[in-house]
């Protein structure tokens, strides 16, 4: 079946540093790739999404590309900021699936000024 | 404004004292789902729903019911809660076709 893998956390870093949080799949077909965060005492949001290969999703600027090749869709950032202190899910959509998101287990990202 | 509501946020029970958990969309989609978040396991789904009248089981459905009788609702009931279904619970919804989820803040429950 689908699954998705994170690097597990949490990821601690200081501000302005570099953001990487690896995330690969297994699926068949071509799925849809989300990253979903979670901010403290909140709900999961959407954050960006890519739809196909070699898609790039982009949003607050952060960034993950679709890579089919190696089965991976990896957030970036390129410059950290206390406020991006989040937990951070990789998910997927498999076609014909609908709504059906399958999620990893959560990376919990700790920015310190 | 556009939202998920649950209710309640916060719930201390014992066990088998039956409980439910509301969860309401104001955008009009036809897919709801509710999910656990437990550290070290991720969120995992327990039931979702196509539309109304329309529910499944996802991932970890034992001890769980839900009931889709109108669009906008998705109640979770617990009929008997076991301290095992200690978690944080979340209600989320969607349009079919875009794959994009917009979850509730959450409700943290507390089995004794």
């Amino acid at each position: 079946g689908d699954s998705v893998t994170q690097m597990e956390g949490p990821v601690t870093l200081s501000e302005e540093a570099f953001l990487t949080i690896n995330c690969t799949y297994t699926a068949t077909g071509y799925p849809s790739l989300f990253w979903y965060v979670q901010y403290p005492g909140e709900g999961l949001q959407l954050l960006l999404k890519a739809t196909k290969a070699d898609d790039k999703g982009s949003n607050k600027g952060f960034e993950a590309t679709y890579r089919k090749e190696t089965t991976s869709f990896h957030l970036e950032k390129g410059s950290v900021q206390v406020s991006d202190s989040a937990v951070y899910f990789c998910a997927l959509r498999s076609p014909n699936a609908g709504n059906m998101l399958t999620f990893g287990g959560g990376t919990r990202l700790m920015v310190k000024p | 404004e556009a939202q998920v509501t649950q209710n309640p946020r916060y719930l201390i029970t014992v066990t088998g004292k039956k409980l439910t958990v509301t969860c309401s969309q104001n955008m009009n989609h036809e897919y709801m789902s509710w999910y656990r978040q437990d550290p070290g396991l991720g969120l995992r789904q327990i039931y979702y729903s196509m539309n109304v009248e329309v529910t499944d089981k996802g991932d970890v459905p034992e001890g769980y019911k839900v009931s889709r009788k109108e669009k906008r609702n998705f109640p979770l009931i617990l009929e008997s809660p076991s301290p095992n279904q200690t978690s944080l619970y979340f209600c989320a919804s969607g349009w079919q076709a875009s794959g994009e989820l917009f979850f509730g803040e959450g409700s943290r429950l507390t089995v004794l």
